[in-house]
């Protein structure tokens, strides 16, 4: 299958720094990528679309100004946490598709988990 | 009513059983259904999909689908302790997938 990578993989920061977390399509260009949200023993809380060379999508409840999303290029989408406080700390997912033969299929990077302190 | 139910768990069953794992769905517009394998502290792994009614096999795992039931199934054969993990259900059917909770799985040697 499609690879999407997921960097880095865990990170610990103090309140009132940035995070960035990058996502990246390795064998394949991704015109959508989505960025995803998980707390312990929960499934995935999807929170915004990524769309290459547009603004980003993002679900109801999620703080746009909070969460930055950029998708700068067909392989590459980046997800900041602006001023990070202990309640953001979660585990983030990234995934992307591998149109055009699997169309709604989605391939996951590897998570980040993000620790604010 | 949720779109996507799964039962959360957690199964337990001994090493060679077979497992069913299952999911019920209440939009008949999703045409796309993917189960997803998850281990602790990493991104799901996606296992199978398929975008029709019946039957899929690849290896020691089949997908089920009756879209008439609108309930979608999983089942490990031969299961091994390396299949403990978190499996989740996945469908859509325009831009989203919606996920189900997740059945955390574990096969006891």
């Amino acid at each position: 299958g499609a690879v999407v990578s997921q960097h880095p993989s865990w990170v610990i920061c103090k309140s009132g720094t940035s995070v960035k977390i990058e996502c990246r399509s390795l064998d394949f260009q991704a015109t959508t990528m989505f960025w995803y949200r998980q707390f312990p023993k929960q499934s995935l809380m999807l929170m915004a679309t990524s769309n290459e060379g547009s603004k980003a999508t993002y679900e109801q409840g999620v703080e746009k100004d909070k969460f930055l999303i950029n998708h700068a290029s067909l392989t590459l989408s980046t997800l900041t946490v602006t001023s990070a406080h202990p309640e953001d700390s979660s585990f983030y997912i990234c995934s992307a598709r591998d149109p055009p033969d699997r169309d709604l299929v989605a391939f996951f990077g590897q998570g980040t988990r993000l620790t604010v302190v | 009513q949720k779109e996507v139910e799964q039962d959360p768990g957690p199964l337990s069953v001994p090493e060679g059983a077979i497992v069913s794992l299952n999911c019920t769905y209440s939009n008949s517009a999703f045409q796309y259904f993917m189960w997803y394998r998850q281990y602790s502290r990493k991104g799901p792994e996606l296992l199978m999909y398929t975008y029709s009614s019946g039957n899929k096999e690849d290896g020691r795992f089949t997908a089920q689908v009756d879209k008439s039931s609108k309930y979608i199934s999983l089942f490990i054969r031969d299961s091994q302790p390396s299949d403990s993990a978190t499996y989740l259900c996945a469908m859509g059917g325009a831009q989203k997938l919606v996920f189900g909770q997740g059945t955390r799985l574990t096969i006891n040697p």
